[in-house]
Order: structure tokens, then sequence, then C-alpha cells
């Protein structure tokens, strides 16, 4: 059953503290990546990761950093987390890089993420 | 830069009712288009796409046709039922890009009525 997972669902933390947001995916897709969905702006991107340690900036990449270590498993971090900040996050992942097929993302459930 | 319209933000039907959503695009060239769709509670997913002008895509009973002309890729329905009840999005692959950016539009909620 083709998946893309993220822990947590659901995240409450504090200005100024650190974030760690997990996705993984069991599709053995190359290209993964993270979007914030705000009401009334639809989805933003953040980052893009073709592949392991090989990461682009999306639309939104200020505040935000990547990690991806293992083709499966994409991290995002926010480094002293500030309230504009919270957001709904999510990761997707798709195949075939360079074909029309890529633009078929596959999404995990989200992230909800509140920052106080 | 490349970019979708969603004219409305939100639509309420009665079940049965017809469906129209519009959406506009602006890029050069035969960009991708795609619309996908948000259930409450879980991520986008893809509902269907068209790659060159005067292409139909459909799914689950929905349907859109790529109109160069026009720079229109309006998503319908005939008769919805209210599972259809979801946040739709439509989408534009960035051309300039190999690694499937999609530019989305802001979305639309569509509500329906029993």
């Amino acid at each position: 059953d083709m998946k893309v997972t993220q822990m947590p669902r659901y995240l409450i933390k504090r200005m100024g503290e650190n974030v760690l947001l997990e996705c993984g995916q069991d599709m053995s897709h190359e290209t993964m990546y993270w979007y914030r969905q705000d009401p009334g702006l639809g989805l933003q991107l953040i980052y893009i990761s073709y592949d392991v340690d090989s990461n682009s900036e999306g639309d939104i990449p200020k505040g935000y950093r990547v990690s991806r270590k293992k083709r499966e498993h994409f991290s995002l971090i926010l480094d002293s987390a500030k309230t504009n900040q919270t957001s709904v996050y999510f990761c997707a992942s798709s195949l075939s890089i360079g074909t029309v097929s890529s633009y078929e993302q596959y999404f995990g459930p989200g992230t909800r993420l509140t920052v106080l | 830069g490349d970019s979708v319209t969603q004219t409305e933000g939100q639509v309420a039907l009665s079940e049965e009712d017809f469906l129209t959503i519009h959406c506009n695009y602006s890029a050069s060239g035969y960009p991708a288009l795609f619309w996908y769709v948000q259930y409450p509670g879980e991520g986008p997913q893809f509902l269907f796409r068209a790659s060159r002008d005067k292409e139909k895509g459909s799914s689950r009973g929905f349907e859109a046709t790529y109109d160069k002309g026009t720079t229109s890729f309006h998503l319908r329905k005939a008769s919805v039922q209210e599972s259809d009840s979801a946040v739709y999005y439509c989408a534009l692959g960035d051309r300039g890009s190999a690694l499937g950016r999609l530019h989305f539009g802001a979305g639309t909620q569509l509500i329906v009525i029993p």
C-alpha cells in the first residue's frame, strides 16, 4: 500500500523553541516536498528534495531548513519557531523526474503546528 | 511567473446539482494542468491531469478540458453528491523545473447539502 506518513500529527510549541517535523514514504520516490497550507493561500512550497542531500528552495524557504539522509525520509526543521509559522504542513513525494508523472504528488496526512 | 487563479473560494450546492469550479492559468507555452482534491482531515490527492490543448482529463465523474485560447481548465461534474464535499485545487506544472514543481491555486471549498 503506497503511503506517505507524517509525525507528529499535532504539535504545540512555544515561540523560540525548535521544531522537527518528520516524513516518510514507502514508494522509493526520488522527489519529496514540504508545503504549508494556510486559509486563502492554498499550498505553498517550502523545499524540494530530489535525492539524498540534494535539496532546493521552494517559494517560501525563509525560517525553514530540511534534511534528507535516506531516500525514504525527509525532515523539516524550524530553528526558533515563530508565531507566524503556525500552519498545517504537508509532505509529498513523486516519481519519474523529468516526465509529466513527476507532477503526480502523493501527500501525507499533514501536521498541524501551533506556535504560541 | 506562472500562476493559477481560482475565482470561487467556496461553492455551496444541493445534491444532484451541476458543478463548475473555475480555474484560469498564466504561463507560457503548454504547461501541464492538474486538479487535486482534499477531503477533511487528509492531504490533497491527485484527481487528473491534461497536458495539451483540447485534452480532457477525467476521474470519478469529474472532468475538465484544457483550453489554451481562454487559458482555462474548469472543473465540472454533472451531479454532485454529499461525499464530494472537499477542497479542490487547480495546479500548473512548472515547465522551467525538472523537479515536478506545482503551482497551486488558492483552492475552492465545495459544500454539498443533502
